[in-house]
C-alpha cells in the first residue's frame, strides 16, 4: 500500500488565489512527521513546512500552512495568496519514528502547480 | 557556496560503465542519504548513513553501493550502469531537529 497519496497530479491556480494540495498518509507508528516540499523547474528540493505527529496545532510558515487531520491522516498543504514563481512540483513526504529514527523520508508522487497570471 | 554540493551535476554514460555521484557537505551533520527521482514517483530512499561508520540499505538499494569516506562525504557508486538507472539523484543531510538539506541533484543518463 502507498504510505504517501498525492491524488492530484496537477492543477492551475489563479494568481493571488489560494489552492490546497493534498496529501493522505498511511502508518502504524504514533511517531512520525510530515514534510513538504517544492521542487521547481531548476530541480532543488526546497523544505517549506514541518508537522509532527504530536504537535498540537497546525503547522504555519508564512504564505504556507499544514491542514493536519491526524484522525483522517491527511496532511493539506494550503498557499496562500498564490504569486507565479509557486509554480513548482511539490512533495509530501513522511518519516516514520521520531527525530531520531532518522530521516527516511517516503515522498509522495507529487502535484505540479501552475499559477496562471 | 551550498551547504550540500554533488558532483557531476549532469553525467551521460553507457550501459555497463561504472560511475560514481559525490556529494560534500559543511552542515556538519553525520546523517546523511542518497535518494533517487524518477517522474511521476517522487523521491526514493537508495541508501543512508547516522555515521561513518554506519551505512543502511533504503528502499531501491540494488545495482547501487555507498562510501562514507568522511563525515562530510558520501558516494554513490554504479558499478555497472543500466539505462533504467537514468534518473536524478540527490544526496541530503539531516540534523537532529529532523530538517533535511538536499544538495541541488545529479542528472545521470544511462544510454
Amino acid at each position: 500500500a502507498q504510505k504517501i497519496t498525492q491524488t492530484q497530479p496537477g492543477m492551475f491556480v489563479q494568481e493571488k488565489e489560494a489552492v490546497t494540495l493534498d496529501c493522505t498518509y498511511d502508518t502504524s507508528d504514533p511517531s512520525y512527521g510530515l514534510f513538504w516540499y517544492k521542487q521547481p523547474s531548476s530541480g532543488e528540493m526546497i523544505f517549506l513546512i514541518y508537522q509532527g505527529s504530536y504537535d498540537q496545532q497546525n503547522a504555519t510558515e508564512g504564505r504556507y500552512s499544514l491542514n493536519f487531520q491526524k484522525a483522517r491522516k491527511s496532511a493539506n498543504l494550503v498557499i496562500s495568496a498564490s504569486q507565479l514563481g509557486d509554480s513548482a512540483m511539490y512533495f509530501c513526504a513522511m518519516r516514520e519514528g521520531g527525530r531520531a529514527a532518522g530521516n527516511k523520508l517516503t515522498f509522495g508522487g507529487g502535484t505540479r502547480v501552475l499559477v496562471k497570471p | 557556496d551550498a551547504d550540500v554540493t554533488q558532483t557531476p551535476r549532469n553525467r551521460i554514460t553507457k550501459t555497463g560503465k561504472r560511475i560514481m555521484l559525490e556529494c560534500s557537505q559543511t552542515k556538519g551533520h553525520d546523517r546523511m542519504y542518497w535518494y533517487r527521482q524518477d517522474p511521476g514517483l517522487g523521491l526514493r530512499l537508495i541508501y543512508y548513513s547516522f555515521d561513518v561508520k554506519d551505512i543502511n540499505k533504503g528502499e531501491i538499494s540494488d545495482g547501487y553501493s555507498v562510501s562514507r569516506q568522511a563525515q562530510a562525504k558520501f558516494s554513490l557508486s554504479l558499478e555497472s550502469a543500466i539505462p533504467n538507472q537514468t534518473a536524478l539523484y540527490f544526496c541530503a543531510t539531516s540534523d537532529l531537529k529532523g530538517k533535511l538539506f538536499f544538495g541541488e541533484g545529479s542528472r545521470l543518463t544511462v544510454l
